[in-house]
Formats: structure tokens, sequence, C-alpha cells
């Protein structure tokens, strides 16, 4: 089955820049979702497809996606911004949803 | 505004059964895929099962593949997972999603959860 790799955790000052990954055999043919989760709520979705960002999502998120990885970049990181962000996408081999291990942000 | 609510979890013991539901408002529940996904204590999180609008296509994690069947009442705005046979191994929140069709399997929404604790 396919697997994503995500770092267990990152660090970063605020007002720096945090860049989160997510591994995969050739995941750039793959629409990879990103979703951020903090202590005792329900994950939101922050950046779909690759890039987008929904409605209400600080332009602060975005992501790109290419080769074997895809990343999530929060510019100008905010003390709001610490939680666990998961990447997604369909595993059409096996008709399934995968995530990433998922990856905690802290910001310092 | 989309609002998902889901209620029936509780403590189980091994080897029983429980049926979770998840209430949806605010948006045509007919039109939407829709999804499980749990997360067991400290860990992240875990696709469960996948389900149709229409209820005609059905997929399923293998952890969980013969032990547990998802279902929905599009009259009744409402999602349901039935497991049976359960493990140590299934406590967790379970959460519903709803799929949006712009992209494959972008999970927009999800409920609060609701605590399922298999443990004797």
């Amino acid at each position: 089955s396919y697997v994503l790799t995500q770092p267990p955790s990152v660090s970063v000052a605020p007002g720096q820049t945090a860049r989160i990954t997510c591994g995969g055999n050739n995941i750039g043919s793959k629409s990879v979702h990103w979703y951020q989760q903090k202590p005792g709520q329900a994950p939101v979705l922050v950046v779909y497809d690759d890039s987008d960002r929904p409605s209400g999502i600080p332009e602060r998120f975005s992501g790109s996606n290419s080769g074997n990885t895809a990343t999530l970049t929060i510019s100008r990181v905010e003390a709001g911004d610490e939680a666990d962000y998961y990447c997604q996408v369909w595993d059409s081999s096996s008709d399934s949803v995968v995530f990433g291990g998922g990856t905690k942000l802290t910001v310092l | 505004e989309v609002q998902l609510v889901e209620s029936g979890g509780g403590l189980v013991q091994p080897g029983g059964s429980l049926r979770l539901s998840c209430a949806a408002s605010g948006f045509t529940f007919s039109s939407y895929s829709m999804n499980w996904v749990r997360q067991a204590p400290g860990k992240g999180l875990e696709w469960v099962s996948y389900i149709s609008s229409s209820s005609s296509t059905i997929y399923y994690a293998d952890s969980v593949k013969g032990r547990f069947t998802i279902s929905r009442d599009n009259a009744k705005n409402s999602l349901y997972l039935q497991m049976n046979s359960l493990r140590a191994e299934d406590t967790a929140v379970y959460y519903c999603a709803r799929e949006q069709s712009i992209a494959a399997s972008l999970l927009d929404y999800w409920g609060q959860g609701t605590l399922v604790t298999v443990s004797s």
C-alpha cells in the first residue's frame, strides 16, 4: 500500500517560515491535501489539491508538490499555528485514503 | 453552516458491537460522499471507510474490512458505522468527514468526533 512519510516534528521561531514535507513514491502525480489539527479539536483543511487554499485560510499557508515530495509552507509563523499537520492522498491502486504520520509544528 | 455531529461512542468489551451515527446539516447531504476517519489516543489519523452519495460505492481500510459496515440514509441526512468484533486496537476518536468532489478524497468538513473505547 502507498506510504506517506512526514518528519515527526518541525520547530520554527515566530515570524520565520516553516516547511513541512510529505514524501511518497511519485507523489507529484497525486493530489495532496493538508490538514491542521490542534489539541482536542477536529482536523481542519488548510491546503487542497497541492496548493489551493479553502476560504478563510490565511495566504501564509501554501503548498507545492513535485517528484517524490509535497511541501506545506507556512510563512510568517504565528504562535497560533502550533499544531499537528497531516498530508493526505487518495491511493487508486488500493482504493483507500492515505494519511501521513503527522508533523508536530512547534513555535519556539 | 455545514455541521456534522457524531454520536454513539462509548465503552464496549472486546468482541462487542457498536453503531456510530453522524447527523449532517447545512448542506445537501445526498449530493456528497462521506468518510469515517479515526484517531487512536496520541496517534495520527487513520482512514476507516468511504461511501458514495448514492451508496453504490463503498471502500474499507484493511484493518476493519469484514468487521465494520458503513451505510447512510439520505432521507435522514445521516451516516452510520456499524462496528462488530471490536478489538482493543479499535479504541479511537471516530470522525465523520464530508468529501468534496473537486479533488480526490478531499475532506473539507469534519465533525468533532465520538470516542470509542474497547476494554474489558
